[in-house]
């Protein structure tokens, strides 16, 4: 079975800071692994996803997450932080097959101070 | 607007009772997904469905029932209701081979 550990509930950073996620992963086979983001009262919107091929994955609002098989992370950074980009955050995993659900971690919650 | 539709937004019901919730998925999208969220245990893979049949099974109790209806909405059946059935539920839906859903706005229920 696969798992999602998420360091640091959370993370606060002054605009215009570097924002950076961390989310560690266990699977026994090779995971998919996907960053969601939740804003107060409304669903979870896809960031980005690693299945196959580069490393490194850009996703939208500017965010991008490298995909590090030796330390089992896929961390979540964005070069310089924006008022809009408080929500919460979910790093998530899961494994190739028939079936697609997720496992997700407990969520990291980003404050953006002025 | 994600393109899942789910409804109703707000539930608030009593113990004991039954409640139905409604998914709409993206159109073209095959699959959907059932998730709890909740305070104590996050987010929670309940049960997924794929063109109206069940695929895999998460943690969903056994008062809690699913299913797709040929024209590819799913209902979420919540029955004989606890104070710690409160949540939000989501609905999401994926294409045939994706990874990554679409997830619903929710639907919060509440039970007092």
């Amino acid at each position: 079975a696969q798992s999602v550990t998420q360091l640091g509930s959370h993370v606060s950073v002054s605009e215009g800071a570097l924002v950076l996620l961390r989310c560690n992963y266990s699977s026994s086979v090779p995971p998919y692994l996907f960053w969601y983001v939740q804003y107060p009262n409304q669903g979870l919107q896809l960031l980005l996803k690693y299945t196959t091929g580069a490393t490194l994955v850009k996703g939208i609002n500017g965010f991008e997450a490298e995909f590090k098989k030796s330390e089992t992370s896929f961390h979540l950074t964005k070069p310089s932080a924006h008022m809009s980009d408080a929500a919460e955050y979910f790093c998530a995993v899961t494994i190739s097959g028939s079936a697609r659900q997720l496992t997700f971690g407990s969520g990291t919650q980003l404050t953006v101070l002025p | 607007d994600s393109g899942v539709t789910q409804t109703p937004k707000h539930l608030i019901t009593a113990t004991g009772q039954r409640v139905t919730l409604r998914c709409s998925p993206r159109s073209g999208d095959l699959s959907v997904y059932w998730y709890q969220q909740s305070l104590d245990q996050g987010l929670q893979f309940l049960i997924q469905y794929y063109n109206g049949e069940e695929r895999a099974k998460g943690n969903i109790l056994e008062r809690f029932s699913a299913q797709q209806f040929p024209d590819l909405h799913s209902e979420l059946n919540l029955s004989s209701l606890e104070l710690g059935d409160s949540a939000l539920y989501f609905c999401a839906s994926s294409p045939q081979d994706g990874y990554g859903y679409t997830f619903g706005s929710g639907t919060r229920l509440t039970v007092v």
